[in-house]
């Protein structure tokens, strides 16, 4: 069965420290996986896809297949990082999503 | 923040009352889907919809209904036979093609 693990409900960093988010999954096939953010009192939003392989407001993630890992990470974290980030898969349905338990980042001044 | 639009924003019910959630979005996207987010639980898919007249269940669709009668609107009804109403509801939708899911503001629904 398709599962998102978002092992942390809570990250605290300082600012300046480097971040990783961690987000393993379970999936039979080949998912997409896809890291969404909520800042405070916003709306829930895309950060960033695996397929994308880019970097958004300095946050990457490399799929790892082998440990079917997806995990956040950021060398130099800033307070404005501070938010709920969630880890989300897409399988063979399209347009079905699966989503982890979230972790909030904290990132201390 | 338009396209996609919840109310209202906070929601009051007592035990053994159905009550209706608005979900409605002008951005032409066929799939539309609802959330329930608890502290410590993440979002949970409580249904999807991936066309106009067609919806499947998704984890925890028990005690929830829901319609799709037209391409822009998608409510959710939490019935009397939902055990754990209370929580944070989120509406979401989905163009065709595309990947990202666009989510609105959300409803809390408090149950007493």
């Amino acid at each position: 069965a398709q599962r998102v693990t978002q092992p942390e409900k809570l990250l605290s960093v300082f600012k300046g420290a480097p971040v990783e988010l961690k987000c393993n999954y379970s999936y039979s096939g080949s998912p997409e996986l896809f890291w969404y953010v909520q800042y405070s009192r916003q709306r829930l939003q895309l950060l960033l896809r695996h397929i994308s392989r880019e970097s958004i407001k300095g946050f990457t993630a490399d799929l790892n297949k082998g440990e079917t890992s997806f995990h956040l990470k950021k060398p130099f974290a800033q307070e404005e990082d501070s938010a709920m980030y969630y880890c989300a898969l897409r399988g063979d349905n399209f347009n079905k999503f699966y989503f982890g338990s979230g972790t909030k980042l904290n990132v201390k001044p | 923040d338009g396209g996609i639009t919840q109310s209202p924003k906070y929601l009051f019910r007592k035990e053994g009352q159905n009550v209706t959630l608005s979900c409605e979005q002008n951005l032409n996207h066929d799939a539309m889907y609802w959330y329930r987010q608890d502290p410590g639980q993440g979002l949970r898919l409580i249904y999807y919809s991936q066309i106009v007249n067609d919806f499947q269940k998704g984890d925890i669709a028990e005690g929830y209904s829901v319609s799709r009668e037209k391409k822009e609107s998608f409510p959710l009804t939490v019935t009397s036979a939902q055990k754990n109403p209370t929580a944070f509801y989120l509406c979401a939708s989905k163009g065709t093609g595309s990947y990202e899911q666009y989510f609105g503001p959300g409803t809390r629904l408090t149950v007493t």
